[in-house]
């Protein structure tokens, strides 16, 4: 298995604050990433693709970057209803690999 | 629209079977991999393995590998996912997903307990 190291865990900020998540692969995978956000409940979301191209109807505060093994994922202006738990996940191969999740929280 | 849509929640007994669908529509069916996901209470997101439903081509996580079985029926445009004896660790919410990620099931909770 390619190996996602997501940090931090979990993370506290104000409203309209910059946010920042990094997913690092344990082996190059390209630009083969997705970032996805799940609320209590439901099922996830897919938010980036490809590692920086936003998927269809997402608000244009998020955004990704990175190539190769370091990646990240920013919200630009964290809004209340962007609480969730944020997942990298990686599409190199068939065998799949999700990052450990960061969940935001409100301060 | 594209829609998978799983069976419902289930609560079984250890060593009990089980299999649940996952059904597809408003796509070409044999055309996409779709695969399983695995949340366990409170814990992050783990896939299992997936199926191309066009030649029945499987694939498993090698954790997963021999603890469950991954099958479709392309007829009726359906996925599964089974158990021959539950464990009180199977006790999860699993969803099913086509492959690009965008399209997931709604999950369907199992629950194994005594």
């Amino acid at each position: 298995d390619i190996q996602m190291t997501q940090s931090p865990s979990s993370l506290s900020a104000s409203v309209g604050d910059r946010v920042t998540i990094t997913c690092q692969a344990s082996q190059d995978i390209d630009k083969y990433l997705n970032w996805f956000q799940q609320k209590p409940g439901t099922a996830p979301k897919l938010l980036i693709y490809a590692a920086s191209s936003l998927a269809t109807g997402v608000p244009s505060r998020f955004s990704g970057g990175g190539s190769g093994t370091d990646f990240t994922f920013t919200i630009s202006s964290l809004q209340p209803e962007d609480i969730a738990t944020y997942y990298c996940q990686q599409y190199d191969n068939l065998f799949l690999t999700f990052g450990g999740g960061t969940k935001v929280e409100i301060k | 629209e594209v829609r998978l849509v799983q069976s419902g929640g289930e609560v079984k007994k250890p060593g009990e079977s089980l299999k649940i669908s996952c059904k597809g529509s408003g796509y070409s069916f044999n055309s996409y991999w779709i695969g399983w996901v695995r949340q366990m209470p409170g814990k992050g997101l783990e896939w299992m393995g997936l199926i191309y439903p066009g030649d029945s081509d499987t694939r498993y996580r090698p954790s997963f590998q021999g603890q469950v079985i991954i099958s479709a029926d392309k007829s009726i445009t359906t996925a599964y996912l089974q158990w021959s004896s539950l464990k009180a660790s199977d006790t999860a919410m699993y969803y099913c997903v086509r492959q690009g990620s965008e399209y997931w099931g709604q999950g369907t909770l199992v629950t194994v307990s005594s």
